[in-house]
């Protein structure tokens, strides 16, 4: 069970769209629809934004949306604001009740 | 509101047992179709799965940990723990409890989303 793999960083402009990629195999990402993305402020509780791959949960922005393609995900932020300025991790079902990570991307508002 | 909060020994010496526990207030352990989790992020890296556990019982790992974790969950305190052993400087790191929302039927799986974390505690593997 390796690490699913994100750019290690990305930034963007207040206002700017940002994409954050997260690529798995076809054993995790590419055979199940069950990604989720997590929003990490340090010192914080991460906090999920994103799950079963495009849903959002209740009180999260409009701004955050999630995206599959083969054994890649995505995770979209549109209206960058200063307060999305934090760490993002994927994670995804692997089969067998087990999950498997992502190793992060910090994502800078410039 | 739920609420996870994860205790134990912040220094742990090599070689040794790491133990947390994880108390969970403003909800019970045995809500269907919820399991609990560990989850760490040793310092400067990503965050790690270490394994789930379900009200039922049943319970997963890792397999890069190879059989060193244990969960268990203590309903009378409405509470779950993890035992770590043979320890070393790599397992030092900030362990998080969670709530994940996930389960399979015929085949099917569903969520499998973590959404409630505890603050997280730093465990130092050091002599």
């Amino acid at each position: 069970q390796s690490a699913l793999t994100q750019p290690a960083s990305v930034s963007g402009s207040p206002g700017q769209s940002i994409t954050i990629s997260c690529t798995g195999t076809s054993s995790d990402v590419g055979s199940f629809n069950l990604v989720s993305w997590y929003q990490h402020h340090p010192g914080k509780a991460p906090k999920v934004m994103i799950y079963e791959g495009t849903k959002r949960p209740s009180g999260v922005s409009d701004r955050f949306s999630g995206s599959k393609s083969g054994n890649t995900a995505s995770l979209t932020i549109s209206g960058l604001q200063a307060e999305d300025e934090a760490d993002y991790y994927c994670c995804s079902y692997a089969g067998s009740t087990t999950l498997v990570f992502g190793g992060g991307t910090k994502l800078t508002v410039l | 509101q739920l609420q996870l909060q994860e205790s134990g020994p912040g220094l742990v010496k090599p070689s040794g047992t790491l133990s947390l526990t994880c108390a969970v207030s403003g909800g019970s352990l045995s809500s269907n179709n919820y399991f609990w989790a560990w989850i760490r992020q040793p310092p400067g890296k990503g965050l790690e799965w270490i394994g789930s556990i379900y009200y039922s019982g049943g319970t997963y790992y890792n397999p890069s940990l190879k059989s060193r974790a244990t969960i268990s969950v203590d309903t009378s305190n409405n509470q779950f723990s993890l035992k770590l052993n043979s320890v070393t400087a790599a397992d030092t790191a900030v362990f998080y409890c969670a709530r994940g929302e996930g389960y399979c039927s015929g085949g099917d799986c569903w969520g499998f989303y973590f959404d409630y974390w505890g603050q997280g505690t730093l465990v130092t593997v050091s002599s």
